[in-house]
């Protein structure tokens, strides 16, 4: 069955540092999304990306938050400067169309330090 | 604005009983609802949604789930839990306009031997 594919796993950074957590949808999917669980807490939507632009973001997608598809395959989310409060489990997920039903990714556990 | 709101943070059930797990959404549209579940140190996994259609709805595993406009709720069931059924199970609701999950807070279930 097709998967979403994140890396890396774990990331351990220093506070202020730059991450790119990656993500490879599956091929035929159009529509991705990236979420975010704070230990203990609920599953947090973050972006969704469609057509090569953000179609939606939340409140928590600020400034320091960037998406980019890079290339055919790769869907990518920058944390330009780290903050202790960005670590948490941050969740890829693609899917054909809206509200088709999302394929999530094993998630890349953050950690900031 | 759409919530999600999960009964029970933690459940815990005998191995072959009957398994509830309640959601109850807000929504000023109709909704499109969603189960999914999460094993420990995995991704989100659908488990069943429900877009329009039949209110009963199969999922993976056994599980089923009753969209019941009226009480404005989403409970999951399975008849009968077995031990590889222990996860966390989120409810999530989304509407037509928006490409987002709203989730749940999630229940963790604890299957007894």
């Amino acid at each position: 069955e097709p998967e979403v594919t994140q890396t890396p796993s774990h990331q351990v950074t220093q506070m202020g540092q730059e991450v790119i957590l990656r993500c490879v949808p599956i091929s035929n999917h159009l529509y991705f999304y990236w979420y975010r669980q704070i230990l203990g807490q609920k599953v947090e939507f973050l972006v969704s990306f469609y057509n090569n632009e953000i179609s939606e973001k939340s409140e928590i997608f600020d400034d320091q938050f960037s998406v980019e598809r890079p290339d055919g395959s790769n869907f990518t989310l920058k944390i330009r400067s780290t903050k202790l409060e960005d670590s948490a489990m941050y969740f890829c997920a693609s899917n054909q169309q809206p509200n088709y039903g999302y394929t999530f990714g094993s998630g890349t556990r953050l950690t900031v330090v | 604005a759409q919530s999600v709101t999960q009964l029970g943070s933690h459940v815990s059930v005998s191995e072959g009983a009957l398994v509830l797990l309640r959601c109850n959404y807000s929504s000023s549209v109709p909704p499109y609802l969603f189960w999914y579940v999460q094993y420990p140190n995995q991704g989100l996994q659908l488990l069943l949604k429900y877009t329009t259609g039949a209110t009963l709805v199969k999922g993976i595993n056994g599980f089923e789930a009753e969209f019941k406009k009226s009480e404005t709720s989403f409970h999951l069931t399975k008849p009968s839990a077995h031990m590889s059924d222990a996860a966390e199970y989120f409810c999530a609701v989304s509407d037509q306009s928006s490409y987002k999950l709203i989730f749940g807070s999630g229940t963790r279930l604890l299957v007894r031997p």
